[in-house]
């Protein structure tokens, strides 16, 4: 069975100072990774994943995350935040090579930027 | 690319009336679509998996009778909230994927309110 946790439950930060959100994971299988943004009252929207390649992987909204086989981790990063970047995040992983893609979900971090 | 809507956005319903959700994939054919279930502050909990045409898979402690799931077409699942309780009252999210792309696309969610 695979798990996640992410390690912040509250991450308060100014703006424009990095930012960076620990997710680990534990697995027997090899895994894809994903991180995942809720703003409030909304659905999720994809930040970044990683399926092959590249351990370092560019998303959306110059967010980065690099994934680190041997510390079982893929932590997100960003250089410079800002107030629009105030939002819940959450690091998924799913089983490779399962065709049934069900995404086992830490627990969600909750990124407050302020002015 | 990759849209899900929900609909309706929100519904408030008297205590014992059923509640349907629809989720529908509108710019891609999902062959297999998710329900989650969302408490205020927590992580997103899976509650069945649904491929078209067949029959859904329940999550363990998940009441199949109450919770029922239609994925009746490529591009459209339904959840009907049987017999709502006031305990019902969540954030209903739904997500969806193309094999053989392993990222779900996730709708905005439903907020259900039983009275």
């Amino acid at each position: 069975a695979q798990s996640v946790t992410q390690l912040d439950s509250q991450v308060p930060v100014f703006e424009e100072a990095p930012v960076e959100l620990r997710c680990n994971y534990s697995s027997s299988v090899s895994v894809y990774l994903f991180w995942y943004v809720q703003y409030p009252n909304q659905g999720l929207q994809l930040l970044l994943k990683y399926l092959s390649g590249s351990t370092l992987v560019k998303g959306i909204n110059g967010f980065e995350a690099e994934f680190n086989k041997s510390q079982t981790s893929f932590h997100l990063r960003k250089p410079s935040v800002h107030i629009s970047d105030t939002a819940e995040y959450f690091c998924a992983v799913s089983r490779k090579y399962n065709q049934g893609g069900k995404l086992i979900f830490g627990q969600g971090t909750e990124l407050s930027v302020k002015p | 690319g990759a849209v899900v809507s929900q609909h309706p956005s929100w519904v408030i319903c008297k205590s014992g009336t059923s509640v349907k959700i629809e989720c529908r994939s509108l710019d891609f054919q999902a062959t297999t679509m998710f329900w989650y279930r969302q408490f205020p502050k927590q992580s997103l909990m899976l509650m069945a998996t649904s491929n078209e045409g067949s029959k859904a898979t329940y999550e363990q402690g998940v009441e199949k009778d109450k919770f029922l799931i239609n994925h009746a077409s490529l591009t459209l699942s339904t959840l009907t909230v049987t017999s709502a309780h006031p305990e019902d009252s969540s954030f209903y999210i739904c997500s969806a994927r193309a094999d053989p792309e392993e990222t779900q696309y996730f709708g905005p969610g439903t907020r259900l309110l039983v009275l």
